[in-house]
């Protein structure tokens, strides 16, 4: 019943070494997105993309990158991950279009550590 | 100034109590506006959308106060399950939803 799915649910990757976290989805939505939350604050929007249109929030650092090969799955890549870089990420995703209905639903997150 | 701005309490009431949030948004373009419940290392879920009528769910109401730029939620005769962080979200353009920082809600039997 997952309708977006995220692989793995925790990962630990060791600190500078390149880390990729998967998002797919079976809703066929326009909209992917990816937060960052870490302990105790909000979920922080990195960037999203809307079909094929990388849209990259202006203080995401660089180590941050995205790919969306096709509809239904989106990647996050850490290139170098750091101890600060340790959170929740959540894959999200929309129908996009106007309207207030916009189908906003949540994967259920992958919880990064570093060492 | 943070976008959406909440108390982030911790808030311990009674079960049965009523308790109430409130949240801020500093962006008047602001189009559309919802409560999420977040509940322990787990991911965000929609509770209700926030309409400017107002909108009820059962013990749920929200209130949006467009002129003072304020949304509201109420829980009435809170139950135990109801423990849970609860998180503002304002969408102003581009579909990007905005986050509060939440309030923690313990109800205590």
């Amino acid at each position: 019943d997952a309708m977006v799915i995220q692989n793995p649910r925790y990962q630990v990757t060791q600190f500078g070494k390149p880390v990729t976290l998967s998002c797919s989805q079976t809703l066929n939505h326009n909209v992917m997105y990816w937060y960052q939350q870490k302990s105790s604050q909000a979920p922080k929007l990195l960037f999203h993309y809307y079909d094929k249109d990388f849209n990259n929030e202006a203080d995401t650092p660089d180590n941050f990158q995205s790919r969306r090969p096709n509809t239904s799955f989106c990647f996050l890549d850490i290139r170098s991950p750091g101890l600060g870089d340790a959170a929740m990420y959540l894959c999200a995703t929309s129908r996009g279009g106007q309207g207030v209905n916009y189908g906003y639903t949540f994967g259920s997150g992958t919880r990064l550590t570093v060492v | 100034r943070k976008e959406v701005e909440q108390d982030p309490g911790p808030f311990n009431v009674p079960e049965g109590a009523t308790v109430a949030f409130n949240c801020t948004y500093s962006n008047s373009a602001s189009q559309s506006f919802f409560w999420y419940r977040q509940d322990c290392r787990k991911e965000p879920k929609l509770l209700m959308s926030v309409y400017s009528s107002g909108n009820e769910d059962g013990r749920f109401t929200a209130q949006l106060n467009r002129a003072s730029q304020y949304i509201s939620l109420l829980i009435r005769d809170s139950k135990l399950s109801d423990s849970a962080t609860y998180l503002c979200v304002v969408i102003a353009g581009a579909q990007k939803l905005v986050f509060g920082q939440g309030t923690r809600l313990t109800i205590n039997p």
